[in-house]
């Protein structure tokens, strides 16, 4: 089975300045897809960015950006000019991509990320 | 922009009681799933529904859990008779189930209160 670690429980972060968080995964499978959720305070986890595993190329959206590190199962998520809208828990998430998995996700912990003015 | 809605926001019940609790997926979406989130721990996948019936579930939906989609635009998740540990975030999500990214899309939640 899949299992995800995100071993930063909590992390903060001045308005404007670069925070990485960090997120490892095990799995025995080539072919599969990683996420980072973010979920607020209103609890509605929103995508903010993912990573096609056969992919080396790394995932950017705006300010979010990702290093993925296959060999090591690594998936860290960067936040550049990092603003107060930011602060929320912080999800990593895999995805299979084999036939039968019927695309469930499996979670990481979180990371619950503070922005400080 | 479409998006997943839960309904209720927060629901509190007494042990050994039935609760149903609903869901709207995007309307052009395949897939279904609940997950659920006991506070401070991670999600949980609980099961996946696919073409009117259950294609995955997890060892925690056991016999006291059932899911359906009774009138093809809501999905419902009903705990027969609810138990303490139940007290957690249920998550709803759907997705396209197109191969490649399959994106889910999360509601809000229901926060589910068992005394």
């Amino acid at each position: 089975a899949q299992t995800v670690t995100q071993s930063q429980p909590e992390m903060s972060v001045q308005e404007a300045e670069t925070v990485t968080l960090s997120c490892t995964y095990d799995t025995s499978e080539s072919d599969y897809y990683l996420f980072w959720y973010k979920q607020p305070p209103s609890r509605q986890m929103i995508l903010v960015i993912r990573q096609e595993a056969y992919k080396q190329q790394n995932a950017t959206e705006n300010r979010f950006s990702v290093n993925f590190q296959k060999a090591a199962k690594s998936f860290s998520l960067k936040i550049s000019d990092s603003q107060l809208g930011d602060a929320a828990m912080y999800f990593c998430a895999y995805r299979s991509d084999s036939g039968g998995s019927n695309y469930k996700l499996t979670f990481g912990k979180g990371t619950l990320l503070t922005v400080n003015p | 922009e479409p998006e997943v809605t839960q309904t209720p926001s927060h629901q509190v019940t007494q042990m050994g009681q039935e609760v149903i609790l609903r869901c709207v997926p995007i309307s052009n979406h395949l897939y279904f799933y609940w997950y659920r989130q006991i506070l401070g721990q991670k999600v949980e996948f609980l099961v996946s529904f696919y073409n009117n019936e259950i294609s995955e579930k997890s060892e925690i939906f056991d016999d006291q859990f059932s899911v359906e989609r009774p009138d093809g635009s809501n999905f419902t998740l009903k705990i027969r008779s609810t138990k303490l540990e139940d007290s957690a975030m249920y998550f709803c999500a759907s997705g396209k189930g197109l191969a490649g990214y399959n994106i889910q899309y999360f509601g809000a939640g229901t926060r589910l209160s068992v005394l």
